[in-house]
Formats: C-alpha cells, sequence, structure tokens
C-alpha cells in the first residue's frame, strides 16, 4: 500500500475553511484515497473517499490532483465538532477491512 | 440499527488472565476487522474476517486469536495477557465493493496490571 504522508497537526477559524493536505506519492493505479476522522478516542469515522476525479458529500469535499501524488480533504465551514484527527488512507478499493493507519493530523478548530 | 457493538466498553486484567473482547454487527457486513490503538498513534490492525470461517492476521497478531464462526460476531481472544497489551480496541465491519466504508463500533479500553 502506498504510504502517506500529513501534517501532525493544523489550526483552523470557526466558520472558515479547513483545507488538510496529503502526500501520497508512490500510489498505483487502482488504489483509492480515504479519509476518515477520529474525535476525542471515539471509533473511527468515514469521510469520504475518491479514486482519481474530485468528490462531494454533504460532510466535506475532496481533491485530488491530476498526477492523483496528493489530495486535500475541504471542511467548507469548521465548526468546533469538528476538531478531531483526520486520516488520509491510501487502499485498494474495497478493501475497507484492511485499513493501514498513520498518525494523522490533528485538526484543532478555534473559536 | 444498532451498528458494530463492543462489549465491554472497559475492562482491567491482571497479566497471564485470559477474556474475550466480543464485537457484533447488525448490517450483514461481509467483512471484519480489529484494530488497537496506543496512546498517541493511530489504529494498527490485529487480524480480520472476509466471511465466515475465513480470517488472516494484520499487522500486529501475536498475542491475540479470532474466529468468524457467523457473519454477525468476530470475537478477539486475548489468551494470557500482558501490559502490552494495555490499549484501547476497536472493531470495524464493512461490505465488499468499491465505494464502500468501514464502520467502526466504540472501542473497549483494556489495562493489564
Amino acid at each position: 500500500d502506498a504510504k502517506t504522508t500529513q501534517p501532525p497537526s493544523m489550526d483552523c477559524a470557526e466558520g472558515r475553511a479547513a483545507n488538510l493536505p496529503c502526500n501520497h506519492s508512490t500510489i498505483s493505479g487502482n488504489e483509492y484515497v480515504y479519509w476518515y476522522r477520529q474525535i476525542h478516542s471515539q471509533g473511527p469515522q468515514y469521510i469520504i473517499h475518491g479514486l482519481k476525479n474530485n468528490e462531494t458529500n454533504e460532510m466535506a469535499s475532496l481533491i485530488i490532483t491530476e498526477d492523483r501524488k496528493s489530495s486535500t480533504l475541504i471542511l467548507p465551514h469548521a465548526t468546533l465538532r469538528d476538531t478531531a484527527v483526520y486520516y488520509c488512507i491510501v487502499r485498494v478499493g474495497g478493501a475497507t477491512n484492511k485499513l493501514i493507519f498513520g498518525t494523522g493530523t490533528l485538526l484543532a478548530v478555534q473559536p | 440499527n444498532a451498528g458494530v457493538t463492543q462489549t465491554p466498553k472497559f475492562q482491567v486484567l491482571k497479566t497471564g488472565q485470559s477474556m474475550t473482547l466480543q464485537c457484533a454487527q447488525d448490517m450483514n457486513h461481509e467483512y471484519m476487522s480489529w484494530y488497537r490503538q496506543d496512546p498517541g498513534m493511530g489504529l494498527r490492525l490485529i487480524h480480520y474476517s472476509v466471511g465466515a470461517g475465513i480470517t488472516d492476521q494484520g499487522e500486529v497478531p501475536n498475542g491475540y486469536n479470532v474466529s468468524r464462526s457467523t457473519t454477525e460476531d468476530f470475537p478477539l481472544r486475548l489468551l494470557s495477557a500482558a501490559p502490552s497489551q494495555t490499549s484501547v480496541y476497536f472493531c470495524a465491519s464493512g461490505s465488499r465493493g468499491v465505494n464502500t466504508e468501514a464502520f467502526f463500533g466504540q472501542g473497549t479500553r483494556l489495562t493489564v496490571v
């Protein structure tokens, strides 16, 4: 599986967009980019995933560069409840039983 | 739907004791997995299963056993607990297919003294 690199921490002002970067320069053609978050030691929660096209759902947007070597998770209007550790995971599509987590990015949303 | 249910939520064991962490899901998912999370670290995969009767090892399987006799249940057994197994344990389930996600339980916090 491709390795991912994320900044250890980021701050964001409440109401502003939070942009969380992820580098995955060794990603293979059949590997998807998944994002999960973990709020205060609860079980991780799925956010979004994509292969090569940009994706948007009710929680967030995922922007994947054309060469697929990096991606950005966008929370359009961050709230205090979005404070969490965000994990970027690269995985063969459908292999949701074998997720390999790194240390993620701690996003702190400030009032 | 209850989703993924883990029991117990908290447990203290003495070194050498055995116990089983329970995990049940009511979503008819083929895939189930166990992870552990140590302080300040991401989750690490212990064991996983792609269906009833089929299990395989993850990144850190030593000291743990699993079995999958039904689709719904995936218990994790510690045969002889050690202090190094003090951790938070998460169970997850998911279905096959490309556009699927993993659903996680709320975790079991285990302390081995």
